[in-house]
């Protein structure tokens, strides 16, 4: 069945504009979580959908970072007057079941983020 | 607090070995363990997880993973590497700390040489 999927998959943008990023989870998933990864380190939670709420919004670095998801599905990420140390991998997960954390996480293959 | 920690940044073998990439965790509560597999410009794929029972999980592509309570330890492992296998590999705990969160390992490099 179709997968997490992120669009767009590569973004180059100026310092100081605004970027969009979207996320489409696997249908029916509960859970969505954003992750940043900068070149060659781990994983960096930034926030964590439960349904359409967000319990847990304690990785967002700045107040430049919101997330918002509708109609349980579909998750937007927005970074506002970009930084170059904004300059990474987004990552968007979902997973079937909210409460538990005991389900995996599926993965999208990730927006290329790269500020001039 | 939680935390989970990957000591080793790069892991080789060669070809046909056994390999080891190892993992250690620190919770308060009874852990869920996972173990997740990153080739070059894609996401994470999940492996394996332990949550409760065996504590010798196994997993996609011959891997497996034996939970330890008492050294607090999730290593994977697999009897004969291959050069296909050479990926960047992270270890996640989730545990309800106050609600539950889940943190991943730095991540390993793999390197399998043939």
């Amino acid at each position: 069945g179709a997968g997490v999927s992120q669009s767009p998959s590569n973004k180059v943008t100026e310092k100081g504009k605004d970027v969009e990023l979207r996320c489409d989870p696997i249908s029916g998933h509960t859970a969505l979580y954003w992750y940043r990864q900068r070149l060659g380190q781990g994983l960096e939670f930034l926030i964590y959908f439960q349904g359409n709420s967000a319990p847990d919004k304690s990785g967002l670095p700045s107040d430049r970072f919101s997330a918002e998801r509708t109609g349980e599905s579909v998750s937007t990420l927005t970074i506002q007057r970009t930084q170059q140390e904004d300059s990474a991998v987004y990552l968007c997960a979902s997973s079937a079941e909210a409460g538990g954390f005991n389900q995996p996480q599926h993965f999208g293959d990730g927006t290329r983020l790269s500020i001039l | 607090a939680q935390s989970v920690a990957q000591p080793e940044d790069q892991v080789n073998v060669a070809e046909g070995n056994p390999l080891t990439v190892k993992c250690t965790y620190s919770v308060s509560g009874n852990p869920y363990l996972f173990w997740y597999v990153q080739y070059p410009n894609r996401g994470l794929q999940f492996l394996l997880k332990y949550i409760t029972g065996d504590n010798l999980v196994k997993g996609s592509y011959g891997f497996e993973a034996e939970f330890n309570k008492s050294q607090t330890s999730f290593h994977l492992k697999k009897p004969s590497a291959l050069v296909s296998d050479s990926a960047l590999y992270f270890c996640a705990v989730a545990a309800n700390t106050g609600g539950f969160k889940t943190i991943f390992g730095a991540g390993t490099r793999l390197f399998v040489k043939a």
